[in-house]
């Protein structure tokens, strides 16, 4: 069984600071990753996806994120956050060799304060 | 672009009463989803469509039923709506039964149930 925690439910920071949400993730045979973000009153976009190769990948809007196999994590990062970054977070694992249909974390609540 | 829309946005019921949530999508994907969200708990499956012609159970299914009306489209009803059905539903899609790649979601039905 495939399953996701994410570590903090809300994570408050000034804009122009770095910020991370952390993700850790449980299976017992090869996964994907994926990070969503959700803006108010609509639905999750695709913020980044780890598939194979490199572990350092980039997505949209400047957000990373590093796969940690001996660690099972993948923290989201971002070295600036502009206001327009508050949002939920949403990581998520599938894997191969189990259900294709992906878990989801709980959320995370990026609030940026001016 | 219109990719997955979902029809009503916003709906209010009393207890008891039936809706039908609709859900398409235009990007010729032949897997589709159900989900419910609610706060802290993330993203729960309530039924999925692997293809056309086929509907599983997912996490919650009770107090629901779904049809996969064609390879567009997929809807979800509720028989006799209850308070506890109260949340935000979403529908997304993905291209195959894959567990590589990502799901594309629609903005969101509100429903609240009196």
């Amino acid at each position: 069984a495939q399953s996701v925690t994410q570590l903090d439910s809300q994570v408050p920071v000034f804009e122009e600071a770095p910020v991370e949400l952390r993700c850790n993730y449980s299976s017992s045979v090869s996964v994907y990753l994926f990070w969503y973000v959700q803006y108010p009153n609509q639905g999750l976009q695709l913020l980044l996806k780890y598939l194979s190769g490199s572990t350092l990948v980039k997505g949209i809007n400047g957000f990373e994120a590093e796969f940690n196999k001996s660690q099972t994590s993948f923290h989201l990062r971002k070295p600036s956050v502009h206001i327009s970054d508050t949002a939920e977070y949403f990581c998520a694992v599938s894997s191969l060799g189990g259900s294709y249909i992906p878990t989801f974390g709980r959320g995370t609540s990026l609030i940026v304060h001016p | 672009n219109a990719g997955v829309t979902q029809t009503p946005k916003f709906q209010v019921l009393k207890t008891g009463q039936s809706m039908t949530l609709q859900c398409a999508q235009d990007m010729n994907h032949n897997s589709m989803y159900w989900y419910r969200q609610d706060p802290g708990m993330g993203l729960r499956l309530i039924y999925y469509s692997a293809s056309e012609g086929t509907t599983d159970k997912g996490e919650v299914p009770n107090g629901y039923n779904v049809s996969r009306l064609n390879k567009r489209e997929f809807s979800l009803r509720l028989e006799s709506a209850a308070p506890s059905q109260t949340s935000v539903y979403f529908c997304a899609s993905t291209q195959d039964r894959v567990p590589n790649q990502p799901q594309h979601f629609g903005d969101g039905t509100r429903l609240s149930i009196l």
